[in-house]
């Protein structure tokens, strides 16, 4: 049971360039997010999804696209990067209701922006 | 506006002695309230959470946590720290917004540990 794989685990952008951060879970997980990690402010929410074909915005979503046309798969998409994109960014899924409610993350891609 | 503060940034403990990292939310109802742990370079790790129920919650690795309503805080306790606790430990509390149930975070309290 692989939990929630995300892929690359490191990678360098160029100002302006494009990428898709990838993410799949195995867990039949309903819900499924992205949040970024940036020093002292802990980890804010970039977007969300509910199921397949269901996204939504979080708290910091601007630059970042997503989709998600299956329930094991969650990418992320940086339209055009910025150096204020430059972070660990993290998956995560987690059961929909009831007492296994509880995100299970993945292990962060690092993302540098210059 | 919902919050959680973790009020500790840094924390150093010497091995064997006991610790505890404080978390406090704001939030109008009872909200699912949960700590994880990140090692260094790797994700993040649940160690307890609580939804209902007995307001102390066991977790794995020894460590513990209370939920104190009138004090709105979910501190986390463990009664005697190893080399291994060293990590950031981030509080998190599991908000109901417009049906999704969605996590905010702490700014993280990292634990350092002296042999």
């Amino acid at each position: 049971n692989a939990g929630v794989t995300q892929t690359p685990k490191f990678q360098v952008l160029k100002t302006g360039q494009s990428m898709t951060l990838q993410c799949a879970q195995d867990m039949n997980h309903e819900y499924m997010s992205w949040y970024r990690q940036d020093p002292g402010m802990g980890l804010r929410l970039i977007h969300y999804s509910v199921g397949a074909g269901i996204t939504d915005q979080g708290e910091v979503p601007n630059g970042y696209n997503v989709s998600r046309s299956t329930t094991e798969d969650f990418p992320l998409r940086l339209l055009s990067a910025a150096p204020s994109q430059t972070s660990v960014y993290f998956c995560a899924s987690s059961p929909r209701q009831g007492k296994n409610y509880g995100y299970t993350f993945g292990s962060g891609t690092r993302l540098t922006v210059v | 506006a919902q919050s959680v503060t973790q009020p500790d940034i840094h924390i150093t403990v010497s091995e064997g002695a006991s610790l505890e990292l404080r978390c406090n939310y704001s939030y109008g109802a009872t909200p699912y309230l949960f700590w994880y742990v990140q090692s260094p370079g790797q994700g993040l790790q649940l160690l307890l959470k609580y939804f209902s129920g007995d307001t102390l919650v066991q977790g794995i690795k020894g460590f513990e946590a209370e939920f104190k309503r009138s004090q709105s805080s979910f501190n986390l306790r463990k009664p005697s720290v190893h080399w291994s606790d060293a990590a950031e430990y981030f509080c998190a509390v599991g908000l109901l917004s417009g049906g999704y149930n969605k996590l905010i975070f702490g700014a993280g309290t990292r634990l350092a540990v002296h042999p």
